[in-house]
């Protein structure tokens, strides 16, 4: 029972240089999300799909590309890493769009030099 | 545009007494409300909600919380906290109205540390 899993666990990347951050989910769920989490700050909402082929901006969305072509994937690609995006990255998934409980993945550590 | 904040960056509690987390929201329409727990290098993991209902709201590992409307409050409570509680918590809201999807909005989090 894999749940919602999250590759690379830890990356480095040199600023200007690109990368997409893995997210799989096995529990059939229409709705998928990416977070980022800083210090003091929580969880913000980067991108997130209602369903395959569908997708939409949330809160910080600058810098980031989604896709979302079957149910199970949802990429997240930095197009040019910057040292602000220095963070920790979670992909979210859940049942349907409305108030099922969210089941979160275990982070990929990202650091931008 | 819906917010959270959580007013406490750590909690402090011995082992056996009581716990509380403190939470507030504000949305424009109705609340749905949850609280996730954060343990060290893992994932947020959902711990109980509100929808509507009874204020009180009963979740996992003897969690509970208060929805409370007049104080737009939400404040996560266990009777007798644990060694093993110690983590970051997190309140999390979403308007049902305004908010299309199941996009939250997260406090800031409290760390709980119990010490035994």
């Amino acid at each position: 029972n894999a749940g919602v899993t999250q590759t690379p666990k830890f990356q480095v990347l040199k600023t200007g240089q690109s990368m997409t951050l893995q997210c799989a989910q096995d529990m059939n769920h229409e709705y998928m999300s990416w977070y980022r989490q800083d210090p003091g700050m929580g969880l913000r909402l980067i991108h997130y799909s209602v369903g395959a082929g569908i997708t939409d901006q949330g809160e910080v969305p600058n810098g980031y590309n989604v896709s979302r072509s079957t149910t199970e994937d949802f990429p997240l690609r930095l197009l040019s890493a910057a040292p602000s995006q220095t963070s920790v990255y979670f992909c979210a998934s859940s049942l349907n769009r409305d108030n099922s409980p969210l089941h979160f993945g275990n982070g990929t550590r990202l650091t931008v030099t | 545009a819906q917010s959270v904040a959580q007013p406490e960056d750590q909690v402090n509690v011995a082992e056996g007494n009581p716990l509380t987390v403190k939470c507030t929201y504000s949305v424009s329409g109705n609340p749905y409300l949850f609280w996730y727990v954060q343990y060290p290098n893992r994932g947020l993991q959902f711990l109980l909600k509100y929808i509507t209902g009874d204020n009180l709201v009963k979740g996992s590992y003897g969690f509970e919380a208060e929805f409370n409307k007049s104080q737009t409050s939400f404040h996560l409570k266990k009777p007798s906290a644990l060694v093993s509680d110690s983590a970051l918590y997190f309140c999390a809201v979403r308007d049902w109205i305004k908010a299309a999807g199941n996009k939250l909005t997260f406090g800031g989090g409290t760390r709980v540390l119990v010490k035994p």
